[in-house]
């Protein structure tokens, strides 16, 4: 059985930062692709970030470019997200979400529950 | 503001048929990239409930389906249930942003 436990998530004051994790598990983790996908109170799905499989390539969302570094340890079966420069408007929920084959382009079969990530003073 | 567009809120008594629209553009839908469709019950995680534009997961009712033609995709619900109410949203990628997009969600009331 497929499973994906973040874990991280916390208060933090604007210009904080944090570090999300994800632990993988009933699967060849170093085989997919993994991404960070986020969701603000009330609000929409908002896609985050991506790490090809076995970490070769990453990608990230304008909002978070320069700011969100995503990687992984396929020893540990783990993805990270460090969030650095935090804004209020990064307040969510940050969920892990697997890729269906090892490429970026490819829907999210599986879903973590998700962490909760407050930015305020 | 979403780079796929999704109709706020649908709605349909038990019994009948909706379908949510996702509109998006020549850099994502229309580039051929594939849509894909997740329903979230609030509180919970997303769900893939349809991928590749038209395939449904293992364990997805065929009430469920999916089309995409030119820029837009369509997924369709027959023979509303109770437990169908929830949130939907479509995904596809994005040549010019290179990374995946969602659309803003659509939130189905089954009256």
């Amino acid at each position: 059985e497929v499973q994906l436990l973040e874990s991280g998530g916390g208060l933090v004051q604007p210009g904080g930062s944090l570090r999300l994790s994800c632990t993988a598990s009933g699967f060849t983790f170093s085989n997919y692709a993994m991404n960070w996908v986020r969701q603000a109170p009330g609000e929409g799905l908002e896609w985050v970030s991506a790490i090809g499989a076995s970490g070769g390539s990453t990608y990230y969302a304008d909002s978070v470019k320069g700011r969100f570094t995503i990687s992984r340890d396929d020893s540990k079966n783990t993805l990270f997200l460090q969030m650095n420069s935090l804004r209020a408007e990064d307040t969510a929920v940050y969920y892990c979400a697997k890729g269906d084959f090892g490429g970026v382009i490819v829907p999210f079969d599986y879903w973590g529950q998700g962490t909760l990530v407050t930015v305020s003073s | 503001q979403s780079v796929l567009t999704q109709p706020p809120s649908v709605s349909g008594a038990p019994g009948q048929r909706v379908t949510i629209s996702c509109t998006g553009s020549s850099s994502n839908i229309g580039a051929g990239y594939d849509v894909h469709w997740y329903q979230q019950i609030p509180g919970t995680a997303p769900k893939l409930l349809m991928y590749g534009n038209s395939n449904r997961p293992s364990g997805v009712p065929d009430r469920f389906s999916g089309s995409k033609s030119g820029t837009s995709a369509s997924l369709a619900i027959t023979g509303l249930q109770a437990e169908d109410e929830a949130d939907y949203y479509c995904q596809s990628y994005d040549s010019s942003l290179s990374g995946s997009v969602f659309g803003g969600g659509t939130k189905l009331t089954v009256l």
